[in-house]
């Protein structure tokens, strides 16, 4: 199926740092989708955007969907060490949803 | 909020013997559920789309008769992985959308080790 262009692949960063990472796609999506996955679980969804260009909020994340419908991006502030994991964007039509390769995040104490 | 919970966590099995994984939707009722897998440190891949009462849907390159899926009641789908092989060594997860439409919840996924 179809995949996301997320990127950076990995990030390796200091406790305190802010982190910034993105999703773009060649298709429009109606709902963009931001989860972690933590070694041997299942993806936990971190924040939902259901609209062109909401900015939307939980705790240190901020993500946004784009305006064109075809990217979203994830800021996490402040980092702490156990916001390490993989972070997927994904991108929904309904039920059809597709996920980013993942970005891999270190944060060292 | 909604949880999805998926049966077991861990196999490891030899070749040649047919693997059931189980997903259950806890609280709230999902005619539509969802396969994935999942290969070390890659994303996670759609296998195919359970669908309560009716044949499952596959994605074009997955095996129906190799990934068996069964969606008997509206908090259950079962995929069965048929006479695994090494190759079919992965993590399945299933996800199930939450009430009024929203997004996808995952189960923990299952680890599969063909020897």
């Amino acid at each position: 199926g179809q995949q996301l262009n997320q990127s950076p692949q990995s990030m390796f960063i200091q406790e305190g740092e802010d982190v910034s990472m993105n999703c773009t796609s060649s298709s429009i999506f109606n709902t963009w989708l931001w989860y972690k996955q933590d070694p041997g679980e299942g993806p936990v969804l971190l924040i939902a955007l259901y609209k062109a260009g909401e900015l939307t909020s939980n705790g240190r994340l901020t993500a946004q969907f784009g305006i064109t419908r075809k990217d979203s991006f994830l800021n996490i502030s402040a980092s702490i060490p156990s916001d390490v994991g993989i972070y997927f964007c994904a991108g929904a039509n309904n039920n059809d949803m597709r996920f980013g390769a993942g970005t891999r995040l270190t944060v060292k104490p | 909020g909604a949880v999805v919970s998926q049966h077991p966590s861990w196999v490891i099995c030899k070749s040649g013997t047919s693997v059931k994984i189980e997903c259950r939707s806890l609280d709230f009722q999902a005619t539509t559920m969802f396969w994935y897998r999942q290969f070390p440190k890659q994303s996670l891949m759609l296998m195919a789309t359970s669908n309560e009462g009716s044949k499952a849907t596959y994605e074009q390159g997955v095996e129906k008769d190799k990934f068996l899926i069964n969606h008997a009641s509206l908090t259950l789908s079962t995929l069965t992985v048929t006479s695994a092989h090494p190759e079919d060594s992965s993590f399945y997860i299933c996800s199930a959308p939450g009430h009024w439409n929203e997004p996808q919840h995952f189960g923990d996924g299952t680890r599969l080790s063909i020897l």
